[in-house]
């Protein structure tokens, strides 16, 4: 059984472009849930994905969007990059939505905006 | 809203000493508790949960028990190793969904 796994695993860009991040989610998990974890903070909740569907969004703005493909792999797209959006980008997949489901993570992309 | 506190890290003890780490919560209800570990360079790992009131979940030698009254969720183990170095977050999930509130997370070190 293959664990989550995000590309690149560190990535720097400037301000006003746009990122692509990656996630492959562990086999047979349906559900993707991506993270910004700030320098020294816990993380916060972006949006989630179940079947293709965006299931549930965080306080971002609409700058942030993300994608889920049929193999239930997920991209997260940042445009207009700030220099606040420096952060750890986490990837977590699951087996359903329920509450509670465990959830695994990946380990993260280091983004740095200059 | 939903939220965490955690107490403020960084945590350094020595091998073999007790840890506390105090974590408290706002929710709606009484959600399932979660404690997550982080270790350096890697992504965040469930620990141990709680899904009731007076539960008490455990992992590893670490324990945390579900306390409605204090609305609180404590980590303790009682004898720490310098493997258990890492940071650890409290969370739990926001009002009927998976996705988690998490704390700030306590960063602890452990000294040979």
């Amino acid at each position: 059984e293959t664990g989550v796994t995000q590309s690149p695993t560190h990535l720097i860009k400037t301000r006003g472009q746009q990122v692509t991040l990656r996630c492959s989610s562990q086999s047979g998990h349906n559900t993707v849930s991506w993270y910004q974890q700030a320098l020294g903070q816990g993380p916060q909740f972006i949006f989630q994905y179940y079947r293709e569907e965006e299931n549930g969004r965080g306080n971002f703005p609409p700058r942030f969007s993300g994608l889920q493909f049929p193999n239930y792999s997920s991209e997260l797209n940042v445009n207009a990059l700030e220099l606040d959006d420096s952060a750890l980008y986490l990837c977590a997949s699951s087996l359903g939505v329920e509450i509670g489901e465990k959830l695994f993570f990946g380990s993260g992309t280091q983004l740095s905006v200059l | 809203g939903d939220s965490v506190t955690q107490m403020e890290g960084p945590v350094t003890l020595s091998e073999e000493a007790f840890l506390t780490i105090n974590c408290t919560y706002t929710a709606t209800g009484y959600p399932s508790l979660f404690w997550y570990v982080q270790y350096p360079g890697e992504g965040l790992q469930l620990l141990l949960k709680a899904t009731k009131a007076d539960d008490k979940g455990s992992n590893k030698g670490f324990e945390a028990t579900y306390r409605k009254e204090t609305t609180s969720f404590h980590l303790e183990k009682g004898s720490v190793q310098v493997s258990d170095s890492a940071v650890y977050f409290c969370a739990h999930p926001l009002s009927g969904n998976t996705p988690l509130v998490f704390g700030k997370g306590t960063r602890l070190s452990v000294i040979a």
